[in-house]
């Protein structure tokens, strides 16, 4: 069985400080998928990052930068300097091999105050 | 631009209303398609998977008869929530899985605000 697990609920930090966003994935498979996605208070879905299971290397976007670690089955999610826009959902999702959906974790709220 | 397209994006009726949600892969065909449901301050939850010319398959707890969903196309899959009740009341979310995508295989609609009144 796959599941995600987001054990930040909620994160309040001030304009300009670095945040970590934690995610912890569970599956059997040995190959899979880890995703990260924002959800603005609008609804949609925006793609931030696809990791293969394969890759663990880390990557960096901007100010965004996650770090995959197999040892711990996590998938980390830093931003840096944050901004008031970075204010969301962020959620954390695997996906096994296959024709399989997206398993998200319950998402972690980020608020960013100026 | 969006590759999902899913329509209507807002809708508030009365109770025992059916109520039609479309989702359409704009540039892709897609075989496969995904319903997700999200109740407010909380995650998405699968409802079903939708096949291209085959049954639905619904997750556990998932009324089949009450959420009707029909994939008549390779570019378009249809979620029907038949005689709705206020606690059908959420935000309803399709995938569409995209065979050729590299980077984003699954590609999601902007969601669709049902209300029951």
């Amino acid at each position: 069985a796959q599941k995600v697990t987001q054990a930040q609920t909620e994160i309040s930090v001030v304009e300009k400080e670095d945040v970590t966003l934690d995610c912890v994935y569970e599956t059997r498979d040995t190959t899979y998928y880890l995703f990260w996605y924002k959800q603005p208070p609008s609804g949609e879905l925006v793609f931030l990052i696809r990791r293969n299971s394969f890759d663990e290397q880390n990557e960096i976007s901007g100010r965004y930068s996650w770090n995959f670690q197999k040892s711990t089955s996590s998938f980390n999610f830093t931003i840096t300097a944050s901004q008031v826009v970075d204010s969301a959902v962020y959620f954390c999702a695997l996906r096994n091999s296959g024709n399989t959906p997206l398993v998200f974790g319950k998402g972690t709220r980020l608020s960013v105050i100026a | 631009g969006a590759v999902v397209s899913q329509h209507p994006s807002w809708v508030i009726c009365k109770s025992g209303t059916s109520v039609k949600i479309e989702c359409r892969s704009l540039d892709f065909q897609a075989t496969t398609m995904f319903w997700y449901r999200q109740f407010p301050k909380q995650s998405l939850m699968l409802m079903a998977t939708s096949n291209e010319g085959s049954k639905a398959t619904y997750e556990q707890g998932v009324e089949k008869d009450k959420f009707l969903i029909n994939h008549a196309s390779l570019t378009l899959s249809t979620l029907t929530v038949t005689s709705a009740h206020p606690e059908d009341s959420s935000f309803y979310i399709c995938s569409a899985r995209d065979p050729s995508g590299i980077k984003q295989p699954q590609h999601f609609g902007d969601g669709t605000r049902l209300s029951i009144l």
